[in-house]
Parts: structure tokens; sequence; C-alpha cells
């Protein structure tokens, strides 16, 4: 069975500040991560994934994570947030390609 | 490539009635998905076709809920007899058949049940 943990349901960071949004699997196999955001009235869009290779990942907008086996997380962060950062986030986790397990997502809010 | 298209985007009934989806994917993505998402949760899967086979369909929430692909291109998410407790989004997403590729997803139809 696999499941995310999104801890923190919404999270307000100042613009210009750290932006951390935190996720945490339990997956049997080894797992395929994946962050998306979504914009009110918007479908969801990639902002990147981890399959093999590097556990450093860059995804759009200047977010990335990391995978961390030992602690299995995925951390989703950013430098230096913008009004436009402003949405829900999502975390997911699949083994297969197929069915895919989101986190409950994490709102975050930009102060300006 | 216009991108994951859904109709409607709204949709309201009463309790009891049947209601149909459609979803139209990106032309060259041959998997399709099917979400259901509520108030303050994530997506949660309920079925994908690979072309025109459903691969996977025991997560459809009940014998209510059937999903079609007859011509491996858009599809249809059928509830009937609607309970208040559909009331929530169905989102579609499409892939490419290769690995672990990205979802790309539709903006949802939002079902109300009075």
């Amino acid at each position: 069975a696999q499941s995310v943990t999104q801890l923190g349901s919404h999270v307000s960071v100042s613009e210009g500040a750290l932006v951390l949004l935190r996720c945490n699997y339990s997956s049997s196999v080894p797992p395929y991560l994946f962050w998306y955001v979504q914009y009110p009235n918007q479908g969801l869009q990639l902002l990147l994934k981890y399959t093999t290779g590097a556990t450093l990942v860059k995804g759009i907008n200047g977010f990335e994570a990391e995978f961390k086996k030992s602690e299995t997380s995925f951390h989703l962060t950013k430098p230096s947030a913008h009004m436009s950062d402003a949405a829900e986030y999502f975390c997911a986790v699949t083994s297969t390609g197929n069915q895919f397990y989101f986190g409950t997502g994490t709102s975050l809010t930009v102060i300006p | 490539d216009t991108g994951v298209s859904q109709d409607p985007r709204h949709k309201i009934t009463k309790r009891g009635q049947n209601v149909t989806f459609r979803c139209d994917p990106i032309s060259e993505h041959n998997r399709l998905y099917w979400y259901r998402q509520t108030l303050g949760q994530g997506p949660e899967f309920l079925t994908y076709f690979q072309n025109e086979a459903q691969l996977e369909k025991s997560r459809l929430l009940s014998d209510r809920f059937s999903a079609e692909r007859p011509k491996g291109s858009f599809s249809t998410l059928e509830i009937q007899r609607t309970e208040q407790g559909d009331s929530a989004m169905y989102l579609c997403a499409s892939s490419q058949e290769k690995g672990f590729n990205e979802q790309f997803f539709g903006p949802g139809t939002r079902l109300t049940v009075l």
C-alpha cells in the first residue's frame, strides 16, 4: 500500500521568504514522487517529479524537492516566495505510473 | 495541443438522477484517468484506461459508477442514482504510455447533488 502525508494544511509565508512544504510517503516498493500545484478554478499542474537518479529535483517556477529515502520525505522548497505562488500544493506517490496516491494538500498563502 | 477538456464544468442534479461527464484527453495520450476530489482532500483515483481498455476499476466507489472509453479517445464517467455524497469535483487526466509520465489534468466537473 502507498500513501502520502502532507504536514500542515495551511502555510503562510512573507513575500521573499523561504517556502517549505512537507511531504512524507509510505511505500513498500521504490516510490516515484510528484508535486502538483492547483490554482483556483484550474486543473492540477506538475511542478516536478522524482523517478530515478539525482535525488535533488528542480522544477518549474524555482521550486525544487529532495528525495530522502532514510526520512521517507520529499519536501518542496523555494528560496524566495512570490505572490503568484499562492495556490494549493499536492504531493503524490506511485509505484506503477498508473495509480497515483495524493496527499490532502497544502494551501500556501503569501503575505505581501 | 489544447489540453485536457471536460464537459460540463458544473452540474447540479437532484438526488436519484443519473449524470454523465465527458473528458477529452490530449490527442496523442493513450492513458486516461478519472479522479474524485472532495473539499479539503487530494484527488482520489477512480479508474484508468489505456487506449480503450479499462485496466483498473476496482477503485470505483460503487457499482453506481461506471466509465467508458469506447474508441480510445474521449471518455465518459456515469454516476447512476446520484446521492448527496457524490457531490465533488471529478477530475480527468491523460498521459503518454511510456514510463512515469506527467499526468495532464483537466479543469474538472463540479457535481452538486441536491
